[in-house]
């Protein structure tokens, strides 16, 4: 089955620089890569997802780029604020068929003011 | 539009005590999960639903069972709970196998 490793697991920024997040997976046939954001004590929340039919995907600060020869991807953030602190998780899976998403242990993200 | 329900928030068990965990969804979608997530361990899948009447174990499911009577509904049940069993519970739903849209979670310490 799919396994998914997410590095670091600790990442601390000073608040405006960019924190990069790097996550790698096994199963050539997964094909869908979602990053979830968690702030304490509050649910995960889906921030930016990417298809193995693209290379790169942005949204404001926040982008991701895939590897699929290399089996990787990673989330860039730009120009990071406190608010961006939380915890960030990876996960893969086919996009079809039933096997259900397969998360990364979690990367907590701490900008300093 | 609620999304996802979770009841209760918080619970207190005594070990040995049963319990049923209940999560509701609005969207109408077709695939649900319960999982547990620990300091340190992530998100890990205890059981899922492709399906109404369908359940699925996940990478934890021992101590737990499920049950998806209808479409908008996925219960947790612990038969009879132990310490290890402490932990934060998370629902979510998603259609087929895209983004998923998760609950506020419930928050279970068991004594």
């Amino acid at each position: 089955g799919e396994n998914v490793e997410q590095h670091p697991s600790t990442l601390s920024v000073q608040e405006g620089d960019s924190a990069v997040i790097k996550c790698t997976y096994s199963d050539s046939a997964s094909n869908y890569f979602p990053w979830y954001k968690q702030e304490l004590g509050k649910r995960p929340q889906l921030i930016i997802d990417i298809r193995s039919n693209v290379g790169e995907k942005k949204d404001q600060r926040i982008a991701v780029t895939l590897n699929k020869t290399a089996k990787h991807f990673s989330l860039h953030i730009t120009e990071t604020q406190p608010e961006d602190s939380a915890v960030y998780f990876c996960a893969a899976s086919p996009y079809s068929g039933n096997t259900p998403l397969v998360f990364g242990k979690g990367t907590r993200l701490s900008v300093i003011a | 539009n609620a999304g996802v329900t979770q009841t209760p928030k918080f619970r207190v068990l005594k070990t040995g005590q049963s319990m049923t965990l209940l999560c509701a969804q609005d969207m109408n979608h077709e695939y649900m999960y319960w999982y547990r997530q620990d300091p340190g361990m992530g998100l890990r899948l205890i059981h899922y639903s492709v399906g109404e009447g369908t359940t699925a174990k996940g990478e934890v499911p021992d101590g737990y069972n499920v049950s998806r009577l209808k479409k908008q509904n996925f219960l947790l049940g612990l038969e009879s709970a132990a310490p290890s069993q402490t932990s934060v519970y998370f629902c979510a739903s998603s259609y087929s196998n895209g983004p998923q849209h998760f609950g506020d979670g419930t928050r279970l310490s068991i004594l």
